[in-house]
């Protein structure tokens, strides 16, 4: 099956310093890949939907310029927290999709775990 | 707003016992379903996916849904459970028209004890 990986799975910072993740798909070309946060005993919020060579496109209350998202190639997105404070400590999960269609599945990252001292 | 429900937040379960996760979806059509399973500190797995077809679809590890449209309902079961089916299950959605955009449930913790 598909293989998304994640770098670093688990990143501690000081407040104030950026943090950049790399998800990346490994054996197959994402056209779409998603950036998903999720809070200790809750679900997936999905952050942004980014596709290759176009700018990603936020949910309502994600601060763009806070979340910076790259999808350079057509395997590789990044997301850099900007500044990040304590409230940003939780785990980051990055999907990525196969096809342009809505049915077509979602290969998930095994995440990466942000704590921001 | 589209939504997705998972009635039930935490499920406890005693090993080789059936169990049903339930899932229900805010009415639309063209709507295709997924279950997600996610181990601590790990990503989500698929399980199974409705897209179209029968509504009795079979997944990974021995687990079934049943997709009903007249109830928009999408419920796990799998007839005997094991110590290894102890995880977090998400159901989710997407619409035709999302471009992919998977819409999440609130996630049941499921438990099973010896």
């Amino acid at each position: 099956g598909a293989v998304v990986s994640q770098h670093p799975s688990r990143v501690i910072c000081k407040s104030g310093t950026s943090v950049k993740i790399e998800c990346r798909s490994l054996d197959f070309q994402a056209t779409t890949m998603f950036w998903y946060r999720q809070f200790p005993k809750k679900s997936l919020m999905l952050m942004a939907t980014s596709n290759e060579g176009s700018k990603a496109t936020y949910e309502q209350g994600v601060e763009k310029d806070k979340f910076l998202i790259n999808h350079a190639s057509l395997t590789l997105s990044t997301l850099t927290v900007t500044s990040a404070h304590p409230e940003d400590s939780s785990f980051y999960i990055c999907s990525a999709n196969s096809g342009r269609r809505s049915y077509n599945e979602q290969f998930f990252g095994p995440g990466t775990r942000l704590t921001v001292l | 707003a589209q939504s997705v429900t998972q009635l039930d937040s935490q499920v406890p379960v005693f090993e080789e016992a059936p169990v049903e996760l339930r899932c229900n979806y805010s009415s639309s059509v063209s709507v295709y379903l997924f279950w997600y399973v996610q181990y601590p500190n790990q990503g989500l797995q698929l399980l199974l996916k409705y897209l179209s077809g029968s509504t009795l679809v079979k997944g990974i590890n021995g687990f079934e849904a049943e997709f009903n449209k007249s109830q928009t309902s999408f419920h796990l079961r799998k007839p005997s459970v094991h110590i290894s089916d102890t995880a977090e299950y998400f159901c989710a959605v997407t619409y035709y028209n999302q471009g992919g955009k998977l819409i999440f449930g609130q996630g049941t913790e499921l438990s099973v004890k010896p």
